[in-house]
């Protein structure tokens, strides 16, 4: 069974700290790896992918990739309560085309 | 530029009924993947279709189907409705073929499907 665990949370960050989102996966042939976002009542917004290890900025988001521990995390920094969402974890899995498995989603929430 | 589009946004069926959701992909996408999203879970792949056919599937029973048409809009048929099956349906488009600019999905917006 290929998995994606995250921490449901609520994380709870104060305004201007940095958030840090965590995600593991089973099937270590993975390729890429995708952060989404999903307001209360929205679909998911495809917010940062990643194929490499390492890291992977874009504006107050980064993406980091450990193939070896089969771990992928997001950080978001100055975070903002517009940034209040759950974050989803989405993993293509090796084998599939473009089947992205999803976790369960970590929900953030950022206070004033 | 139009994005993925989903009908109807929100609908209420009983037990046993049928229903069916629809969806048109981005603009200039031709692959369309289905997900069933329950309350405070992540979503969960249904199936994906391409070229008018099912291309992968997932842990999903047989009531479950779909078909996607030659300009690659796509239906998804519930049969035989369980209230278990009251959940967030979501469809997402993708461009064909390998390649990371191909594995992104957009999303539509979803149909919220309440099972009576």
């Amino acid at each position: 069974q290929k998995e994606v665990e995250q921490n449901s949370g609520p994380l709870s960050v104060p305004e201007g700290a940095i958030a840090s989102l965590n995600c593991t996966y089973s099937d270590r042939g993975s390729q890429s790896f995708f952060w989404y976002r999903q307001y209360s009542g929205k679909s998911p917004e495809l917010i940062m992918f990643i194929y490499s290890n390492g890291d992977k900025e874009d504006g107050r988001f980064t993406a980091q990739l450990n193939k070896a521990s089969q771990y992928v995390s997001l950080l978001i920094r100055d975070s903002q309560p517009s940034d209040s969402a759950t974050y989803l974890c989405a993993v293509r899995f090796s084998g599939g085309y473009n089947k992205l498995i999803f976790g369960a989603g970590t929900r953030l929430a950022v206070h004033p | 530029d139009a994005g993925v589009t989903q009908s109807p946004t929100h609908l209420i069926k009983t037990r046993g009924q049928q229903v069916t959701l629809r969806c048109s992909p981005k603009s200039g996408h031709d692959t369309v993947s289905w997900y069933q999203q329950a309350l405070g879970q992540g979503p969960q792949f249904i199936f994906q279709y391409y070229e008018e056919e099912e291309r992968q599937r997932g842990n999903f029973p047989d009531r479950f189907s779909g078909h996607q048409f030659p300009n690659y809009s796509s239906e998804l048929n519930v049969n035989a409705l369980l209230l278990g099956d009251s959940a967030l349906y979501l469809c997402a488009s993708s461009l064909s073929g390998q390649g990371a600019r191909n594995e992104k999905l957009f999303f539509g917006s979803g149909t919220q499907l309440s099972v009576l």
